[in-house]
């Protein structure tokens, strides 16, 4: 069984670019996450869906992030403008409910330069 | 305020004998608790869970014991291995409706020197 899959796998952009991550869950999952992890921490929750349906975003900083999930299947994270405090690695996770294991992607490495 | 706190950023152990990676929480509703380890490059990689309702659950070399009074759990590695050198974290969550969300520690860098 295929994994979470990310793209890309690492990208750099000059702060104030825009930036899109892309993100398939495991096949059957119906939640998924967007995590942030900085530097010398654990992964922080940014947004979760349950299908289509966006129920936490709480942590997402709406000024600049967005998200979708269009089909309740494959999800893109933006951020539009890119600012040098968004340089961190962006995972992806998904479960086959809202609760229990998650199973993440290899994710994204982000710097803004 | 952190709710999951793994106060040990490193440990190093010999190869064959146990690694003991700690965690404490602060949240009493959390009610299910995972490891997860992490290689350079890779996202994290679940590796042992429990639930509120077991103070121990063992998987191969791994288990995780819980001890709710104190608000404490811990992952025993027997025997460890090169391999397990990796960063270990701890996650706790409330179950079920909207409150799966993961909530996870910083994380403790395990060298297992052979």
């Amino acid at each position: 069984e295929a994994g979470v899959v990310q793209s890309p796998r690492y990208k750099i952009i000059e702060k104030k670019q825009p930036v899109a991550f892309w993100c398939n869950p495991i096949s059957g999952h119906n939640t998924l996450y967007w995590y942030r992890q900085n530097l010398g921490q654990g992964p922080e929750l940014l947004i979760r869906y349950e299908n289509e349906e966006a129920v936490d975003d709480s942590q997402l900083p709406k000024d600049r992030f967005s998200a979708e999930r269009l089909k309740g299947v494959d999800s893109t994270l933006k951020i539009q403008p890119a600012e040098l405090g968004d340089s961190a690695v962006y995972l992806c996770a998904s479960s086959s409910s809202g609760w229990g294991t998650q199973y993440f992607g290899p994710g994204t490495r982000l710097l803004v330069l | 305020d952190q709710q999951v706190k793994q106060n040990s950023p490193s440990l190093s152990v010999q190869e064959g004998r146990i690694s003991i990676l700690n965690c404490d929480y602060t949240n009493s509703m959390f009610d299910y608790f995972l490891w997860y380890k992490k290689y350079p490059a890779e996202g994290p990689t679940f590796l042992i869970s429990i639930s509120s309702i077991k103070d121990k659950n063992e998987d191969g070399r791994f288990t995780v014991f819980l001890n709710k009074s104190a608000k404490h759990l811990s992952l025993h590695i027997v025997p460890s291995q090169p391999g397990d050198s990796a960063v270990y974290f701890c996650a706790a969550s409330v179950e079920g409706g909207s409150q799966g969300n993961l909530i996870f520690g910083k994380g403790t860098k395990l060298s297992v020197k052979p």
